[in-house]
């Protein structure tokens, strides 16, 4: 069975640090793309980045490119989704998934969420 | 980038009544487009891929069609669980979202 599981809720003042998981398994890790996907407090889907945990290649938004940092450790099956500095904007739930591609229409599972609440 | 401009933002209606939702992509995109519900605090659910294939255990009620720029999601008979939100999602050239429609009861 497929799953994504990712790390739990948390609560940061603006200007910390974070890094959220999103851990795989039951399928090549390898072998999809993983994104992270931003679903701001009664607003819409939008999607961040993805990564190829394969090679690492790594293809983002503009919206977000700067901002936050996609990476993955392929040794764990593990994407994160990394910020330096947050603001209170970034309070949303973000989701990881592993998207249908081109190629494999029939591709998609999706992580149960994180909370990420940024509050002074 | 690729831009997914979906209509209506938001429907009243009733139960038993057909709904149709539709995206329109900024380019051709052929058939790489599905559909996704998304319910209060839940993940959201694909219903259609490849614009008009059914997901497995998606109910019969629900189909998609289209290709090229205009998709169009339809619901033959609102059902009481179906009120939810649903968006579209492209993924030709990287991934974009369609701002969403929400589905509620009149």
């Amino acid at each position: 069975e497929v799953q994504l599981v990712q790390s739990g809720a948390e609560v940061k003042k603006p200007g910390e640090s974070l890094k959220i998981s999103c851990k795989a398994s039951g399928y090549s890790f390898t072998s999809y793309w993983i994104a992270w996907v931003r679903q701001m407090p009664g607003k819409g889907l939008e999607w961040m980045g993805s990564i190829y945990p394969g090679d690492s290649d790594t293809r983002g938004s503009p919206s977000f490119q700067g901002h936050v940092t996609i990476s993955a450790d392929k040794s764990i099956s593990t994407a994160y989704l990394q910020w330096s500095s947050l603001k209170a904007s970034d309070t949303a739930i973000y989701y990881c998934a592993s998207l249908p591609v081109y190629d494999k229409p029939w591709w998609d599972y999706w992580g149960q969420g994180t909370l990420v609440t940024v509050s002074s | 980038d690729i831009q997914m401009t979906q209509s209506p933002s938001s429907l009243s209606a009733s139960v038993g009544d057909r709904v149709t939702i539709t995206c329109r992509a900024s380019q051709g995109i052929r058939n790489d487009l599905g559909w996704y519900q998304q319910k209060p605090g839940k993940a959201p659910k694909r219903l259609i891929y490849a614009a008009s294939s059914l997901q497995s255990g998606v109910p019969s009620r629900f189909s998609g069609s289209g290709s090229g720029t205009e998709f169009t999601l339809t619901i033959s008979s609102l059902q009481p669980e179906d009120f939810a939100t649903y968006y579209c999602l492209q993924h030709n050239n990287l991934w974009t979202f369609g701002q969403g429609t929400k589905v509620e009861i009149k």
